[in-house]
């Protein structure tokens, strides 16, 4: 099983609707999760951080969290067609692991349409 | 959010030739910076972690030799592409974490595109 898998899409939705990104993991020791956003040509930008279970809002974005079940998601509301980009989840294995990278899954690519 | 920079942002070189790309921390001290690799439409793929004042830690399949690393103070990692050849074209970026934002936040570089011709 891989460590984190992502549908790598693309994921299409009208403008203004809500896009949802899923993104399972294996790790049960993971503490921390994130989600990026990586435009085509540019390095991932950090979206969203999530600790705990349950969900995290942060403007248009929200994270959800699901340890048990091993699965954590990032919604987009209000869809923009700037928001169109691929989205990287990444579990962190545990707090205050300086030294330990982040292992990313393929991403999910989302499109927006106009 | 910590500012991670590279330079250079892009370069052409000739095959047989040795790059150099340098990651800094502009605005805190990384003891650890890591840096990727990411071919057209592929992931982001951890090549080697880079720690400050020791030996850097590679991936499996990741040449020592032809990636050298040097970590020689906490703001600044290098990455030297050694006798580059065209398939090592790619998109490099490097990363780092900063401890006054939570220590397992990593933050990227914004890149540097290395075509070999």
């Amino acid at each position: 099983q891989k460590e984190v898998e992502q549908n790598s899409g693309p994921l299409s939705v009208p403008e203004g609707a809500i896009a949802s990104l899923n993104c399972t993991y294996s790790d049960r020791g993971s503490q921390s999760f994130f989600w990026y956003r990586q435009y085509s040509g540019k390095s991932p930008e950090l979206i969203m951080s999530i600790y705990s279970n349950g969900d995290k809002e942060d403007g248009r974005f929200t994270a959800q969290l699901n340890k048990a079940s091993q699965y954590v998601s990032l919604l987009i509301r209000d869809s923009r067609p700037s928001d169109s980009a691929t989205y990287l989840c990444a579990p962190n294995k545990g707090l205050n692991s300086g030294n330990t990278p982040l292992v990313f899954g393929k991403g999910t690519r989302l499109s927006v349409i106009a | 959010g910590a500012v991670v920079s590279q330079h250079p942002s892009w370069v052409i070189c000739k095959s047989g030739t040795s790059v150099k790309i340098e990651c800094r921390s502009l605005d805190f001290q990384a003891t650890t910076m890591f840096w990727y690799r990411q071919f057209p439409k592929q992931s982001l793929m951890l090549m080697a972690t880079s720690n400050e004042g020791s030996k850097a830690t590679y991936e499996q399949g990741v040449e020592k030799d032809k990636f050298l690393i040097n970590h020689a103070s906490l703001t600044l990692s290098t990455l030297t592409v050694t006798s580059a050849h065209p398939e090592d074209s790619s998109f490099y970026i490097c990363s780092a974490r900063d401890p006054s934002y939570g220590a397992d936040t990593q933050y990227f570089g914004p890149g540097t595109r290395l075509t070999v011709l």
